[in-house]
């Protein structure tokens, strides 16, 4: 089982609103991710959780804030986004040590900032 | 930094032919992961075959084989008797423990 599910799958805010993105895991995997893609263009690191600790954030903008509540979920808060942030996310999660060293991807979150 | 540099933008190949689709990364570790993942029209990013760098070993995932050659830091992927399902956007992405490095990726489009 390599499962990586995301919620909600579709989302529109406005610039003013606070939503955000989930992510779940349950494969024991103590790594977590959060991507961003937009269209054509290959996913962009944003944060990556490693124990629950967040151990790399690639200068990402404070109006998106990532929290790990625990080793299976991963969130993404989102305030005052501007219409440039639409775009997919992705989650993924990968387990230390484990052969391969494989990160394993979600669906993705579609968003739209309107 | 690892950069990774996938140098065809596009392709497309009859059905039931054989592809390569060609990838070369830069970096200054010995042990890394390499890895061609497949995006369909779904977006979902769906993981194609690995390898790791200590193996010399080139990694098999039924039609779908890596041609890695550690001293010219090149990991080509090659599709054979490729399928309609395969049409889809490949990454080819680099790893040495946490932070996975993207390529700019290869459209693929596989024509009845």
């Amino acid at each position: 089982d390599t499962e990586v599910t995301q919620t909600p799958k579709h989302l529109v805010m406005g610039m003013t609103n606070k939503k955000s993105l989930k992510c779940e895991q349950h494969m024991g995997h103590r790594a977590m991710y959060w991507y961003k893609q937009k269209a054509k263009k290959p996913p962009e690191l944003m944060f990556v959780y490693s124990y629950e600790k967040l151990s790399i954030n690639e200068s990402v903008p404070s109006r998106f804030s990532p929290e790990c509540p625990n080793s299976s979920l991963l969130n993404l808060h989102l305030h005052a986004l501007q219409p440039e942030d639409s775009a997919l996310y992705l989650c993924a999660s990968r387990l230390r040590q484990a052969a391969g060293n494989t990160i394993y991807f979600g669906e993705g979150s579609w968003l739209t900032v309107v | 930094a690892q950069t990774v540099t996938q140098s065809q933008p596009e392709m497309s190949v009859q059905e039931a032919e054989t592809v390569t689709l060609s990838c070369t990364y830069d970096t200054s570790e010995n042990n890394y992961y390499l890895f061609w993942y497949k995006q369909p029209p779904s977006r979902q990013m769906i993981l194609v075959i690995r390898q790791e760098a200590y193996k010399q070993q080139n990694a098999t995932e039924n039609r779908f084989s890596v041609n890695f050659q550690k001293a010219a830091k090149s990991f080509s992927l090659k599709i054979s008797d490729s399928q309609l399902g395969d049409t889809a956007m490949y990454f080819c992405a680099f790893t040495p423990i946490e932070k996975l490095t993207f390529g700019t990726g290869t459209r693929l489009t596989i024509i009845p």
